[in-house]
This record gives structure tokens, C-alpha cells and sequence, in this order.
């Protein structure tokens, strides 16, 4: 199975500054048949479902603000959130869709420094 | 608008069996992969299982195989998560979710039904 590890575990960023999340796959998730990456990015709310924000890597799904951006190829992925608002408090999963079984990473919490 | 909605629910003793349903609307259902994905209380998520579109493929994580059964009805927009052999450690908000931009990812989810496995 591939492993997914986000670094770090938890995170406090003041408002209207960068915030960073890390994830490391195990294996590469780069395919070469149609050069794209199976690597997603979820927010997750108390008591909500999970939120997609990114996928491809790098393609934000439509509705979320443009401060949310996704980078990485390969093996290393980043998550970008370019100047924090209140509302995206929350914990931040990335997750691989290259081989079955999908697998997430164990999630980053983000709060308000 | 999509709309998912998990149901089947509740609290079971070990080594005993739960059906969970989810009803689909507002996507053409038969076109989609479905999933069932979980998540422990205060833990991570965890994908269990998905099905074809026409049921004829189904994948599971290792920890349910021969234990879960997905399948799904077409007709009634409906999917099932059949689970036998329950053990505490199957407890978790069971989430149904589809995806219709990449492979694997997910757009559509359910609230999510919690499963509680105790005696």
C-alpha cells in the first residue's frame, strides 16, 4: 500500500499569512500514460464530510477560493493556503488515488496563531 | 444539486452484521464509481471499498475483505455496504462518495452514518 505522510501534524499561522502543508507518498503517484498526478486534497470541518479542494495535484475544483493552491509532482506535494482567513480552520487531508487501496494522509490541523 | 445520504447506522456487538444504504440524487448514478470511506472517532479517514459502475468490479481494503460486501442498485440510485463480523475496531463514521473529476477523488459526500461496534 502506498503511504501517505503530511508534515506537520499541526499548525497555527497568524490571519492573512501563508500556510503550508507538506505530503509524502511512499511510491510515485505520477502516471506516465497521462502525466498527471493522483494526489488530492480534502478540508475537513467538525462534523462535516470532507471538502475536495485540489486534485491532479494542482487543480483547484471549482468554488474554492483562489487562495488555495496545490503544487508537487512525483512523490512530494504541497499545500498552499496564501493568506489564512478564519474560515479555513480545519484539519487537511491529502490523499493517493494511484493504486487501489486509496490511502490518505493521517491530516494536518491548521488554527489561528 | 448532488445529495448523498448514508443510513443503516447504529450500535452493534461484535462479531455481528449491519447493512448500510446510501441514496443518490441529482447525479446520473450508473455513472459512477461509487465508495465507502470511514472515519474512527477523533482519527483519520480511511477508504473501505468502491464498485463499478454496472457492479461488475469491486475493491476493498485489506482490514474488511471477506468481512464487507459493497454492491449497489441502479435502479434505485441506491448503494449498500453489507458488513459482517464486526469489530470494535470497525467503529467509525461510514461515508458514501463519489467522484467526477479525477480517478479516486472525491467531490460528492454524504453526512455519514456512524457505526458503533460494543458490547
Amino acid at each position: 500500500d502506498i503511504v501517505m505522510t503530511q508534515s506537520p501534524d499541526s499548525l497555527a499561522v497568524s490571519l492573512g499569512e501563508r500556510a503550508t502543508i507538506n505530503c509524502k507518498s511512499s511510491q510515485n503517484v505520477l502516471s506516465k500514460s497521462n502525466n498527471e498526478n493522483y494526489l488530492a486534497w480534502y478540508q475537513q470541518k467538525p462534523g462535516q464530510p470532507p471538502k475536495l479542494l485540489i486534485y491532479w495535484a494542482s487543480t483547484r475544483e471549482s468554488g474554492v477560493p483562489d487562495r488555495f493552491s496545490g503544487s508537487g509532482s512525483g512523490t512530494d506535494f504541497t499545500l498552499t493556503i496564501s493568506s489564512l482567513q478564519a474560515e479555513d480552520v480545519a484539519v487537511y487531508y491529502c490523499q493517493q488515488s494511484y493504486n487501489i487501496p486509496f490511502t490518505f494522509g493521517q491530516g494536518t490541523r491548521l488554527e489561528i496563531k | 444539486e448532488v445529495h448523498l445520504a448514508e443510513s443503516g447506522g447504529g450500535l452493534v456487538q461484535p462479531g455481528g452484521s449491519l447493512r448500510l444504504s446510501c441514496a443518490a440524487s441529482g447525479l446520473t448514478f450508473s455513472s459512477y464509481w461509487m465508495n465507502w470511506v470511514r472515519q474512527a472517532p477523533g482519527k483519520g479517514l480511511e477508504w473501505v471499498a468502491n464498485i463499478k459502475q454496472d457492479g461488475s468490479e469491486k475493491k476493498y481494503v485489506d482490514s474488511v475483505k471477506g468481512r464487507f460486501t459493497i454492491s449497489r442498485d441502479n435502479g434505485k440510485n441506491a448503494l449498500y455496504l453489507e458488513m459482517n463480523s464486526l469489530r470494535a475496531e470497525d467503529t467509525a463514521v461510514y461515508y458514501c462518495a463519489s467522484g467526477t473529476k479525477s480517478w479516486g477523488s472525491f467531490n460528492y459526500w454524504g453526512q455519514g452514518t456512524l457505526v458503533t461496534v460494543s458490547s
